[in-house]
């Protein structure tokens, strides 16, 4: 079964740090970008960043640039996502989703991981 | 950076009626990077339609997509009791980047 499992979110201070893992299964991971997706809450859904299959390419929405950080182990199938210096307004929930070959729509979500920025 | 707008905002609708979604995009977004998703509450969202028109797997064909260059509309031919839920539009970009609508509400009337 295709699937992705998210970790990691939690309740973090402003100016605080934290570290998202999405743990991937059933399928070849190595060959899948990957991105990540979040959603405040009542709100809708925002591209954070994406990852190509081999790292060679990674992309970040502009409000995230040099605050997070997107990494992966293929050895692993895992995706990581380093948040830092967060803000209220990056409380969210957080998806990992593969990428569809070619047409760049997001076939497989994981459930999500919730951040709760406040102090 | 393209605008994906919405309407509307909420559709009320009862079973077994047709629903008629659409997203309209401040510039001309091209066929192939058009989706469409449904999100039910407390869920991760679902991919529908990629391409602007292509069924992804496993959904029922009461889903059809249709559209180019900024106007693109999402049919759901006869609403069933699951599919009350929030839709949302997304193209992909240059730069590259995933641009998603601010969501249509299909609720049951």
């Amino acid at each position: 079964e295709v699937q992705l499992v998210e970790s990691g979110g939690g309740l973090v201070k402003p100016g605080g740090s934290l570290r998202l893992s999405c743990a991937a299964s059933g399928f070849t991971f190595s060959t899948y970008s990957m991105n990540w997706v979040r959603q405040a809450p009542g709100k809708g859904l925002e591209w954070v960043s994406s990852i190509s299959g081999d790292s060679s390419y990674i992309f970040y929405a502009d409000s995230m640039k040099g605050r997070f950080t997107f990494s992966r182990d293929n050895a692993k199938n895992s995706l990581y996502l380093q948040m830092n210096s967060l803000r209220a307004e990056d409380t969210a929930v957080y998806y990992c989703a593969r990428v569809y070959w070619g047409v760049h729509a997001m076939d497989v979500w994981g459930r999500g991981t919730t951040v709760t920025v406040s102090s | 950076e393209i605008v994906l707008t919405q309407s509307p905002g909420t559709l009320s609708l009862s079973p077994g009626e047709r629903a008629t979604l659409s997203c309209r995009a401040s510039q001309s977004v091209s066929s192939s990077y058009l989706a469409w998703y449904q999100q039910k509450p407390g869920q991760a969202p679902r991919l529908l339609i990629y391409g602007a028109s292509s069924r992804a797997t496993g959904i029922p064909d009461r889903f059809s997509g249709s559209g180019s260059g900024t106007d693109f509309t999402l049919t759901i031919s006869r609403l069933e009791p699951e599919d009350f839920a929030v839709y949302y539009c997304q193209q992909y970009g240059s730069s590259p980047t995933w641009t998603f609508g601010q969501g249509t509400t299909v609720e049951i009337k």
